[in-house]
């Protein structure tokens, strides 16, 4: 298998865009996990699907952020409008229960809003 | 806090000695991970020990858990270069993993 795979690698933009992040977790995974990792605030979670349904997006900051898994092997993560401290690296993640949750990561999307 | 609290916040040996990190919590937990960060890449999962155990190996890697104090311990023998990155335990409630801040561990030659 692949593992997650992430796209883009790198985003910047420009504050007022309309970002995407995209994600395909490991074939089979029935969680999928949004985190995003500053220096400042270490590593977050977002928002987490079972079987493409969120449950849990306490996560999420605000309004400017929504999360879709339209399907068991992708998920999107959209930033609507961007601003400059949304930069950070977002991650996904997936993983099953019958590992007991151990979290396969993809490698990242490093956001820059500028 | 929900999350767990790595200690030492940094920390840098030579290579060859061991390195000690740990994870103190103050919740309940189902099982706790331990997950290795090289710079600019995502989270590689190391070693998972559940809450009925007390010590678990995986080639150089050592963790120990006790419960009673709520903490972990994670231990790499014989360190190398290679081993240089961030650390982080994660305690597992209700499906998620709530990551702490890190332990950044430097090698030197």
């Amino acid at each position: 298998d692949a593992g997650v795979i992430q796209s883009p690698r790198h985003e910047v933009t420009e504050m007022g865009q309309e970002v995407t992040l995209r994600c395909k977790p490991i074939s089979g995974h029935d969680y999928l996990f949004w985190y995003r990792q500053t220096m400042m605030r270490g590593l977050e979670l977002l928002i987490y699907f079972n079987n493409n349904v969120p449950i849990d997006d306490s996560g999420m900051p605000e309004d400017r952020f929504s999360a879709k898994m339209p399907n068991a092997s992708f998920s999107t993560l959209k930033i609507q409008p961007s601003e400059p401290r949304d930069s950070a690296v977002y991650f996904c993640a997936s993983s099953l229960v019958e590992t007991e949750y151990e979290q396969y990561f993809g490698p990242g999307t490093r956001l820059t809003v500028t | 806090s929900q999350q767990g609290e790595e200690d030492p916040q940094a920390l840098s040996i030579q290579e060859g000695e061991n390195a000690t990190m740990n994870c103190s919590y103050k919740t309940s937990i189902n099982n706790l991970q331990w997950y290795r960060q090289n710079s600019g890449r995502g989270l590689v999962h190391l070693i998972l020990i559940r809450s009925n155990e007390r010590e678990k190996h995986s080639g150089r890697l050592r963790v120990t858990l006790d419960t009673s104090k709520k903490s972990s311990s994670l231990l790499i023998t014989a360190s190398r270069a290679a081993d240089t990155a961030s650390y982080f335990c994660a305690l597992e409630r209700a499906q998620k993993l709530v990551f702490g801040q890190g332990t950044r561990l430097t090698i030197n030659p």
